[in-house]
């Protein structure tokens, strides 16, 4: 069964650097997102991603984020200065949309910010 | 504000019981999905109810929807310890590609 990927599964890096979070959404899916999950907490949305551009954004997602699709398969989130409080577990999520909006998670990249 | 919150926040059962779980939520909604995350895991998607619908089964699932009271519980029936997990309802208002926003989910332990 087609499932989303994403690496690395656990990422640490020091205040201040950029990250780069890699996912594979299912190949025929039209929509793409991310989520976080700060440990102990409700999973939160931060961006969808439809047509090669961002349809809806949370207020989290500020300047420091971006996503892109560099190329027909990958989709990724970078923050670029990492903060503490950017410590957390990141979910990618994609979703085909035929008459319903059932989203496939990955995994999820744990990001362990020092 | 809180879209979706569970009830209870946490539920402990015996294995052969029934375990339900409620969630409500405050704005209008065209589905309602269900989901469960094993501890640090992912999460996987269980069962989707459309807002016209008022139950949905899968398995030892059941699913009710009220939207007039905009509430659903999610029924796991004749539970086994692999059920323990977390489980979150999470809210779709747009149903075309439009975020989900998930409640603070119910951490349920099956003893065995």
């Amino acid at each position: 069964e087609p499932e989303v990927t994403q690496t690395p599964s656990h990422q640490v890096t020091q205040m201040g650097q950029e990250v780069i979070l890699r996912c594979v959404p299912i190949s025929n899916h039209l929509y793409f997102y991310w989520y976080r999950q700060i440990l102990g907490q409700k999973v939160e949305f931060l961006v969808s991603f439809y047509n090669n551009e961002i349809s809806e954004k949370s207020e989290i997602f500020d300047d420091q984020f971006s996503v892109e699709r560099p190329d027909g398969s990958n989709f990724t989130l970078k923050i670029r200065s990492t903060k503490l409080e950017d410590s957390a577990m990141y979910f990618c999520a994609s979703s085909d949309w035929r008459g319903s909006n059932e989203q496939f998670f990955g995994p999820g990249t744990r990001l362990t910010v020092l | 504000s809180q879209q979706g919150e569970e009830d209870p926040q946490a539920l402990s059962i015996q294995e052969g019981e029934n375990a339900t779980m409620n969630c409500s939520y405050k704005t209008s909604i065209n589905n309602l999905q269900w989901y469960r995350q094993n501890s640090g895991r992912g999460l996987v998607h269980l069962i989707l109810i459309r807002s016209n619908e008022r139950e949905k089964h899968s398995g030892r699932l059941r699913v009710t929807l009220d939207t007039s009271k905009k509430s659903s519980s999610l029924l796991i029936t004749a539970s086994r310890a692999a059920d323990t997990a977390s489980y979150f309802c999470a809210t779709d208002a747009n149903n075309q590609g439009g975020k989900l926003i998930f409640g603070q989910g119910t951490e349920l332990s099956v003893k065995p």
